[in-house]
């Protein structure tokens, strides 16, 4: 099916780590790439490919993959990291196809 | 420094079209992809379509087929999204984003449109 899972909601207590997951088909073939929104920004690439990290972005912020389910560890999390968090894949044309976004609050 | 600067916000009537435009700076604009990706007010982000600025080619999300149309003018590094027959539903910031043309992240985005559809 094309549609991308996640989670709507997620909470961590301030420097615990935290798994943020999205399941879909075609992550059996593609990677996800994630992206962080924090209210009335526009989305940030956090990570793509195998487990990448554009230049910028904490090595705290951790990508994997495992059959239909790809996953954004965030290990000691901080009061910056609260925010939307999107995963994005292909759908069965191949075109883009966002997750509906995790929630996540650092508590 | 990769920068796209989107057109400011519009507020429309229903079954008006809204033209977006989105500007690059700091890379080779031809050499990637410009999507559209648009967001409800407190909903998730939703893709639209892409265009391959260097070939002129345009493939859109089948929900949109019809009534969006993205544009790219190679010379002022300029990519458009016109949205046809707006209706309330479409009420949404819409964000230009930059991907390479055979790898899939966005890797730069545009600040946002809000664009208001309402009588």
């Amino acid at each position: 099916s094309s549609e991308l899972t996640q989670d709507p909601a997620v909470s961590v207590a301030l420097g615990q780590t935290v798994r943020i997951t999205c399941q879909g088909d075609s992550l059996r073939s593609y990677y996800a790439s994630w992206y962080q929104q924090k209210p009335g920004q526009a989305p940030v690439l956090v990570i793509y490919g195998k487990n990448n990290r554009p230049s910028g972005i904490p090595d705290r912020f951790s990508g994997s993959s495992s059959g239909n389910t790809a996953s954004l560890t965030i290990t000691g999390a901080q009061a910056e990291d609260e925010a939307d968090y999107y995963c994005n894949s292909r759908d069965s044309s191949g075109n883009p196809l966002f997750g509906g976004g995790t929630k996540l609050t650092v508590l | 420094q990769v920068q796209l600067v989107q057109s400011g916000a519009e507020v429309k009537k229903p079954g008006s079209s809204v033209k977006v435009s989105c500007k690059a700076s700091g890379g080779t604009f031809s050499s990637y992809t410009i999507s559209w990706v648009r967001q409800a007010p407190g909903q998730g982000l939703e893709w639209m379509g892409r265009i391959i600025p260097i070939l002129g080619i345009a493939n859109y999300a089948q929900k949109f087929q019809g009534r969006v149309t993205i544009t790219a003018d190679k010379s002022t590094s300029t990519a458009y999204m016109e949205l046809s027959s707006l209706r309330s539903e479409d009420t949404a910031v819409y964000y230009c984003a930059r991907a390479g043309v055979t790898t899939p992240e966005f890797d730069y985005w545009g600040q946002g449109t809000l664009v208001t559809v309402s009588s």
